[in-house]
């Protein structure tokens, strides 16, 4: 059974440019949720998708926007970035929605440094 | 809105010593908790999961945790420690229904020789 992977591991970019991070989903899992880990900080909700619509969404602004693919992969596409968004961003997939037995598996993550 | 406080931002202890990390949460009806590990420059790990039943819950690597719903508390417990212990250790709890994953900040582990 394959995890979760994520690309690219790390990644440098500089203030206003936009970057897109990729996730794998687990094998057998419909749903991924991205989260965003800034130094020091535990994981904050960014937003879900399941069945390639969006299902969720924290306190993060517009040019945070995600897809999910029929085969359950998924991309984290961030515009106009700003120092802030430095951070760890993790992907998590699990099972089927808002099911008592939805535990989150996550991946290693894509460390983005904005310069 | 679901809250998760985790008491201790760093704890150090003594190798094959015990060692509690302590987790707090605010007031739900129903709610689903957990504990992740991280370790230096990885992803999260799930040590253990509360979703109902008996309120002691055994993890991988010799951990537990105990739901007490009174005191809204999910502390993390291991009788003895290892070197390979070391890392960073996150609560996180979600509601019924579908609702996203909320995390404490932390609380790193230091396990000294």
């Amino acid at each position: 059974e394959t995890g979760v992977t994520q690309s690219p591991t790390h990644l440098i970019k500089t203030r206003g440019q936009q970057v897109t991070l990729r996730c794998s989903s687990q094998s057998g899992h419909n749903t991924v949720s991205w989260y965003q880990q800034a130094l020091g900080q535990g994981p904050q909700f960014i937003f879900q998708y399941y069945r390639e619509e969006e299902n969720g969404r924290g306190n993060f602004p517009p040019r945070f926007s995600g897809l999910q693919f029929p085969n359950y992969s998924s991309e984290l596409n961030v515009n106009a970035l700003e120092l802030d968004d430095s951070a760890l961003y993790l992907c998590a997939s699990s099972a089927g929605l808002a099911g008592v037995q939805e535990t989150q598996y996550f991946g290693p993550g894509t460390r983005l440094l904005v310069l | 809105a679901q809250s998760v406080t985790q008491l201790d931002s760093q704890v150090p202890v003594f190798e094959e010593a015990p060692v509690e990390l302590r987790c707090n949460y605010s007031s739900s009806v129903s709610v689903y908790l957990f504990w992740y590990v991280q370790y230096p420059n990885q992803g999260l790990q799930l040590l253990l999961k509360y979703l109902s039943g008996s309120t002691l819950v055994k993890g991988i690597n010799g951990f537990e945790a105990e739901f007490n719903k009174s005191q809204t508390s999910f502390h993390l417990r291991k009788p003895s420690v290892h070197i390979s212990d070391t890392a960073e250790y996150f609560c996180a709890v979600r509601n019924s229904g579908n609702t996203p994953l909320v995390f404490g900040k932390g609380t790193r582990l230091s396990v000294i020789a």
